[in-house]
């Protein structure tokens, strides 16, 4: 069983701190990773993609992937109330198109 | 959700009675998903499609069917809908190569009652 793993939070941060969001998994042939954003009642969206080793940024947002560990990361710098949501790591291993999801991290910003 | 609509939005429905839910895109993606959302579960995948006429089971596949009779529609049908097929559905598109993935784009989703 492919697995994708997360703290489930919540994880409770100030405004404008940095936020730190974390995922491993248990497939080393897993080739890609997102993270996607879900505010209450809503449907994922897409905020980061991540396939080799190291660190991505946009704006805010800063992706890690260390394929020896399976770990992925999500940083959130300057933190905003509006940064308020549930943060779901995925992951597609293999040659497969399949998104794995892990349960989410439930992120609040305190202003 | 732009490009991806999921009907009904919102649905009660009784015991044993047949549901079908609609996904239609408008980007001509391979790609086409069916995934529940259950407190406690996440996101788990149903059913998917890599093509007209080409679909396969995911990990929560019983109780449920799909067709895929054109690129821009996947139908998912409860036969028989029992209460714990009470979910939040969500339909997912995706445009991937051979050498990578770029995620999926997700439907607004379909809140599901069953009495």
């Amino acid at each position: 069983q492919k697995e994708v793993e997360q703290n489930s939070g919540p994880l409770s941060v100030p405004e404008g701190a940095i936020a730190s969001l974390n995922c491993t998994y248990s497939d080393r042939g897993s080739q890609s990773f997102f993270w996607y954003r879900q505010y209450s009642g809503k449907s994922p969206e897409l905020i980061m993609s991540i396939y080799s080793n190291g660190d991505k940024e946009d704006g805010r947002f800063t992706a890690q992937l260390n394929k020896a560990s399976q770990y992925v990361s999500l940083l959130i710098r300057d933190s905003q109330p509006s940064d308020s949501a549930t943060y779901l790591c995925a992951v597609i291993g293999g040659s497969n198109y399949k998104l794995t999801f892990g349960k989410g991290t439930l992120l609040t910003v305190n202003p | 959700d732009a490009g991806i609509t999921q009907s009904p939005r919102h649905k009660v429905t009784e015991t044993g009675t047949p549901v079908t839910l609609r996904c239609h895109q408008t980007e001509n993606h391979r790609y086409m998903y069916w995934y529940r959302q259950d407190p406690g579960h996440g996101l788990r995948l149903i059913h998917y499609s890599y093509g007209v006429k080409d679909t396969d089971k995911g990990e929560v596949s019983d109780g449920y069917s799909v067709s895929r009779s054109k690129t821009e529609d996947f139908l998912l049908t409860l036969e028989s809908a029992t209460s714990s097929q009470t979910s939040v559905y969500f339909c997912a598109i995706s445009e991937s190569s051979v050498s990578q993935n770029y995620g999926y784009t997700f439907g607004s989703g379909t809140r599901l009652t069953v009495v």
